[in-house]
């Protein structure tokens, strides 16, 4: 079976330092995976998404990037954090191919002070 | 006009009660839809998903969908207070190139009380 994992689970940041985050999926391989920003009682937004390694699409251009260094790892990253950048981040991966239903993980949530 | 709309709530109903939960969208390219139930500090997890008009039955949950309406409902019976929590719809199109976006509700805050 798959299995998604994000870590940390939970991050408290000054405003201008760096972030990291990190999510891996298990159990499958060359999946699409997505990120997507969650605010207190907002929707999702889809931040960025990847169909291969090291192929990143961004849906939002703002002080955040992604990469993909592996065929199931992708990471979140942001040189200055902005105080705006805090909320619930999540990493979601689909299967290529088959159907269009995403599979989200437990999620990241940033509170940037 | 946002192409998925739904009620944010909140919604409160007492135990037992049959719960209906509804999206609206403009987008006639959307063909697939997804329900997805997300606890207060959790990921979003799939409840289901449907291709086709009608109804598609699991357990105490019904999706509908209506294409010629646009709109699609989550009916849930005898409810339960593990069933508190946000739901989420999700459709999209089926284009085969790329990375299958989907498009998100806002999400219906729902509890259910004992």
């Amino acid at each position: 079976s798959q299995t998604i994992h994000q870590w940390p689970a939970t991050l408290v940041q000054p405003v201008g330092s760096p972030l990291s985050l990190e999510c891996t999926v298990e159990g499958t391989s060359n999946p699409n995976l997505y990120w997507y920003r969650q605010a207190a009682g907002r929707g999702l937004q889809l931040l960025f998404y990847s169909v291969g390694i090291g192929q990143i699409s961004s849906e939002v251009p703002q002080n955040l990037s992604a990469s993909r260094p592996q065929d199931r790892q992708f990471i979140l990253s942001s040189k200055k954090l902005l105080l705006s950048d805090s909320g619930f981040y999540l990493c979601a991966w689909r299967r290529q191919g088959f159907g269009y239903e995403q599979y989200f993980g437990p999620g990241t949530r940033l509170t940037v002070t | 006009q946002k192409e998925v709309e739904q009620d944010p709530g909140p919604l409160s109903v007492p135990e037992g009660a049959i719960v209906s939960l509804n999206c609206t969208y403009s987008n006639s390219a959307f063909q697939y839809f997804m329900w997805y139930r997300q606890y207060s500090r959790k990921g979003p997890e799939l409840l289901m998903y449907t291709y086709s008009s009608g109804n598609k039955e699991d357990g105490r949950f019904t999706a509908q969908v209506d294409k010629s309406s646009k709109y699609i409902s989550l009916f849930i019976r005898d409810s339960q207070p593990s069933d508190s929590a946000t739901y989420l719809c999700a459709m999209s199109d089926l284009e085969g190139q790329g990375a299958q976006k989907l498009v998100f509700g806002q999400g219906t805050r729902l509890t259910i009380n004992p």
